[in-house]
């Protein structure tokens, strides 16, 4: 079975300071690894997503996450957040090999919280 | 488009009544999905379908039931709510996996309080 695991439940940062959030996952077949974020009392937006290639992938607000097969990680980074980053943010994984629904693993969401 | 949408937006239920939370989407997706997402839980998926007249269990389906007659709705029941099934719900929608590289398209959620 996969699991998710999202080490920091909130994070509180400095705006234009660096943060990063990290996500772990376990499974015994190849994955498909997700960021979403979700913008208080909204849906879930899908951030970015690795499915195969380069192993650093970006998203078009300036965050990027690298998918580390060996230490099984998909930690999500940006040097400098601005107020409008604050959110909630979900890492998940989808097994690759299953030719499955797409169905997702969620993690337990991190809350970030950027302060003037 | 309106993309994904949910109705009701809010709703408080006594124990033990039902009611069906209705999601539409209008991107010709085939796959639907419906989450709760807890307080520190992340969100869980309940049912899924993978396209007009199938569904399938998720990792909590316990105490729910689908329903996909219409590509474009997946509707939600709660037969005999209980307090428990206080949540915020999510329906989402994606195309199959070829076209949607696994890319699902939340709606805006539905807020259920059971008392």
């Amino acid at each position: 079975a996969q699991s998710v695991t999202q080490l920091d439940s909130q994070v509180p940062v400095f705006e234009e300071a660096p943060v990063e959030l990290r996500c772990n996952y376990s499974s015994s077949v190849s994955v498909y690894l997700f960021w979403y974020v979700q913008y208080p009392n909204q849906g879930l937006q899908l951030l970015l997503k690795y499915l195969s290639g380069s192993t650093l992938v970006e998203s078009i607000n300036g965050f990027e996450a690298e998918f580390n097969k060996s230490q099984t990680s998909f930690h999500l980074r940006k040097p400098s957040v601005h107020i409008s980053d604050t959110a909630e943010y979900f890492c998940a994984v989808s097994d690759r090999d299953r030719g499955s629904q797409g169905n997702l693993i969620f993690g337990k969401g991190t809350k970030l919280s950027v302060k003037p | 488009n309106a993309g994904v949408t949910q109705t009701p937006k809010f709703r408080v239920l006594k124990t033990g009544q039902s009611m069906t939370l209705l999601c539409a989407q209008d991107m010709n997706h085939e796959y639907m999905y419906w989450y709760r997402q807890d307080p520190g839980m992340g969100l869980r998926l309940i049912h899924y379908s993978v396209g007009e007249g199938t569904t399938a269990k998720g990792e909590v389906p316990d105490g729910y039931n689908v329903s996909r007659l219409k590509k474009q709705n997946f509707l939600l029941g709660l037969e005999s709510a209980a307090p428990s099934q206080t949540s915020v719900y999510f329906c989402a929608s994606s195309y199959d996996n070829a076209r949607s590289s696994y890319e699902q398209y939340f709606g805006p959620g539905t807020r259920l309080t059971v008392t």
